[in-house]
């Protein structure tokens, strides 16, 4: 199956400062990603989609500003959380879509953010 | 996207049938069956997906019945490997791609 990286794996930053995580497929070029956010034992939330060369689309109730996205690349886009607080603390999963044809979405392996 | 209802949690001994059940009464035509599982603290992963027939792959197989209102994830033989939570999806492939997740399944494989 195709494969999605996220980097990196664990971070562990101070409040206030930014973060930038990244998320790559790697056998595939997806123009379409999607950043999930997921807090103890709890589901997936998605919180936007990623769209290259255009602005992401952000699902109600997530701020843009806060949670940055850029999709410069067929295989990448990033997710920075700006200005980051204990409540950020999360864990943060990316996914993506393969060529046309096909019909799963293929998950990175996720990134722990924890804010002190 | 449809909702689905799933079992909150399941048990099943090590080298049994898992049977989990998934509920998705408001499926519309066009809609296809997903089954995920996310192992902790890993990004899910897929399993299978369905339309109406049955479907098999190495993972596992999907039952759906004849008024798509509700299908079966079988895995054939349980390992511990496979405590997971296992979500349960129903999407138009052909329209928006997201994903809605829900509460899922927490299977608990045991000795």
């Amino acid at each position: 199956g195709a494969v999605v990286s996220q980097h990196p794996s664990r971070v562990i930053c101070k409040s206030g400062t930014s973060v930038k995580i990244e998320c790559r497929s790697l056998d595939f070029q997806a123009t379409t990603m999607f950043w999930y956010r997921q807090f103890p034992k709890k589901s997936l939330m998605l919180m936007a989609t990623s769209n290259e060369g255009s602005k992401a689309t952000y699902e109600q109730g997530v701020e843009k500003d806060k949670f940055l996205i850029n999709h410069a690349s067929l295989t990448l886009s990033t997710l920075t959380v700006t200005s980051a607080h204990p409540e950020d603390s999360s864990f943060y999963i990316c996914s993506a879509n393969p060529p046309t044809g096909t019909y799963e979405q293929y998950f990175g392996p996720g990134t722990r953010l924890t804010v002190t | 996207d449809a909702k689905t209802t799933q079992p909150t949690s399941m048990d099943c001994a090590e080298g049994r049938a898992a049977n989990l059940p998934c509920n998705h009464s408001t499926i519309s035509g066009n809609e296809y069956v997903y089954w995920y599982r996310q192992i902790h603290s890993q990004g899910p992963q897929y399993i299978i997906h369905g339309l109406k027939n049955n479907e098999t792959n190495e993972m596992a197989s999907l039952i759906i019945t004849e008024d798509r209102k509700s299908s079966t994830l079988i895995l054939p033989h349980a390992t511990l490997r496979d405590t997971a939570v296992y979500y349960c999806i129903v999407r138009d492939p052909g329209t928006a791609s997201k994903l809605t997740f829900g509460t899922g399944t927490r299977l608990q494989v045991t000795l």
